[in-house]
């Protein structure tokens, strides 16, 4: 089957990191863009990252530089999201998706909650 | 990074038609043929329901359809359904290989 399973949110204080997951499977993960999107409560959507196929270039939305890094392993079919520095208002629920120009596959999220 | 200009909400009954607009700039909607378009129920994950401005992923109904003039996109929901209510978002391609989401639509089938 044809998936992305993201794993590794929780609660976590301002101020503190977490690592993020996403496991992909059904498909050649290596031939493809990957991106993080996240979903604040009740709020839009927000793309946060995305990774090219080798990882060798990173793209961020203005908020998170220099607090997260996205990264992917090819041969562990993974993608990830190092978030360090959180704060309140990256609580969110956090989704990658498979695709640069237009994500189409996605997974069901996983919630960040950052709070003291 | 703002994000594209969505209406907040818009309505129609069963059977009628609806579009969505969503407007952004010469360096995103206006630039690149990759407009996409998600339907988001609550509690679940996005859906995407058009890609590359006219495209329809399979499975998809074809009451479904998407334009693009210029810096607006739009979305046409025709013939509704009861199942249609959901929060639709556009997005596009954009400079610095990033991409960008409108603020979102709550349709509402009345």
């Amino acid at each position: 089957e044809v998936q992305l399973v993201e794993s590794g949110g929780g609660l976590v204080q301002p101020g503190g990191s977490l690592r993020l997951s996403c496991a992909a499977s059904g498909f050649t993960f290596s031939s493809f863009w990957m991106t993080w999107v996240r979903q604040a409560p009740g709020k839009g959507l927000e793309w946060v990252a995305n990774i090219n196929l080798d990882g060798s270039e990173k793209n961020y939305v203005d908020s998170v530089k220099g607090r997260f890094t996205i990264s992917r392993d090819n041969d562990k079919n993974s993608l990830y999201l190092q978030m360090n520095s959180l704060r309140a208002e990256d609580t969110a629920v956090y989704y990658c998706a498979r695709g640069q120009t237009r994500p189409a596959l996605w997974g069901r999220g996983t919630l960040v909650t950052v709070s003291s | 990074q703002s994000a594209l200009t969505q209406p907040g909400s818009v309505s129609g009954s069963p059977g009628q038609s609806i579009t969505i607009s969503c407007t952004g700039t010469s360096s995103d909607v206006g630039a690149y043929n990759f407009v996409s378009w998600y339907q988001q129920h609550p509690g679940k994950a996005p859906k995407v329901m058009i890609y590359d401005v006219t495209n329809r992923p399979s499975g998809v109904s074809n009451r479904f359809s998407g334009s693009k003039s210029g810096n607006t996109a739009s979305l046409t929901i025709s013939g509704l359904q009861a199942e249609d209510e959901a929060d639709y978002y556009c997005s596009s391609y954009s400079s610095s290989s990033t991409l960008r989401f409108g603020g979102g639509t709550k349709l509402t089938v009345l």
